[in-house]
C-alpha cells in the first residue's frame, strides 16, 4: 500500500502563503495524489488532485515533483478559516483513499 | 444542488446491538464509499459500492456490511457492536470508479457505543 508522510503540525501567519509538504515515495505510476482538509471533525473537504503535472484551482495550487515522490499544497493567502487538518492521500484505480494522520495547520492572526 | 447527506447525525448504542447508517450521494454520483474515522486518526476505508455491488473492501470484519439501492443511496450496517466501533462514519460519493474523479464526503454520523 502507498504510504504518505506529513508533518504533524504547522503554523502560518494570516495573509501569507501556507506550504504543506507530503512525502509519498512509494506511490505507483497510476495513483493520483489528492488533498483534503477537515475542520472540527466535519466531513473532509476536497481541495485539489493531480497525477504528475502541477495543478491550480480557486482554492490552492499543487506542486508535484518530477519523480512523483513528494508534493506540496500551496494556499496562496492563508486566512483563519484555513485552520484545519490537511490530508495528502494517494488514490488507486479502485477508488479508495489511504488517509494518514495529516498536518494540523494553524493560521495565526 | 444538495451535496452528500448522512443520517442520523449522532447515535448512541449499547455493546452487542446492531446499527444502520444511511447516505445519499451527491446528485449525479453513482458510487458510494464508507470510511471509519476514530478520534485523532485519518479516515479508514471500509468498502465501496457501485452498481449495487460491493466493489472494494478495506480491512474490516464481516460485522460491517452494506447495501446500495437503485437510486444510488447506501446503508452501512454494523452488527454485534464493540466499544471500539465508536467513531465518525463518513460516506463519500463520486461519479464512476476511476482514479481521476473527485470524491465528496458527507458530514458524517458520530456513533458512540457504550
Amino acid at each position: 500500500d502507498a504510504k504518505t508522510t506529513q508533518p504533524p503540525s504547522m503554523d502560518c501567519a494570516e495573509g501569507r502563503a501556507a506550504n504543506l509538504p507530503c512525502n509519498h515515495s512509494t506511490i505507483s505510476g497510476n495513483e493520483y495524489v489528492y488533498w483534503y482538509r477537515q475542520i472540527h471533525s466535519q466531513g473532509p473537504q476536497y481541495i485539489i488532485h493531480g497525477l504528475k503535472n502541477n495543478e491550480t484551482n480557486e482554492m490552492a495550487s499543487l506542486i508535484i515533483t518530477e519523480d512523483r515522490k513528494s508534493s506540496t499544497l500551496i494556499l496562496p493567502h492563508a486566512t483563519l478559516r484555513d485552520t484545519a487538518v490537511y490530508y495528502c492521500t494517494p488514490r488507486v484505480l479502485g477508488n479508495q483513499f489511504y488517509f494518514g494522520t495529516g498536518t494540523s495547520l494553524t493560521v495565526i492572526p | 444542488d444538495a451535496g452528500v447527506t448522512q443520517s442520523p447525525t449522532h447515535l448512541i448504542k449499547t455493546r452487542g446491538q446492531q446499527v444502520t447508517l444511511r447516505c445519499s450521494p451527491k446528485s449525479g454520483h453513482d458510487t458510494v464509499s464508507w470510511y471509519q474515522q476514530a478520534l485523532g486518526q485519518g479516515p479508514q476505508f471500509i468498502f465501496q459500492y457501485y452498481e449495487e455491488e460491493e466493489r472494494q473492501r478495506g480491512n474490516f470484519p464481516d460485522r460491517f456490511s452494506g447495501h446500495q439501492f437503485p437510486n444510488y443511496s447506501s446503508e452501512l450496517n454494523v452488527n454485534a457492536l464493540l466499544l471500539g466501533d465508536s467513531a465518525l462514519y463518513l460516506c463519500a460519493s463520486s461519479s464512476g470508479t476511476g482514479a481521476n474523479y473527485e470524491q465528496y464526503f458527507g458530514p458524517g454520523t458520530r456513533l458512540t457505543v457504550t
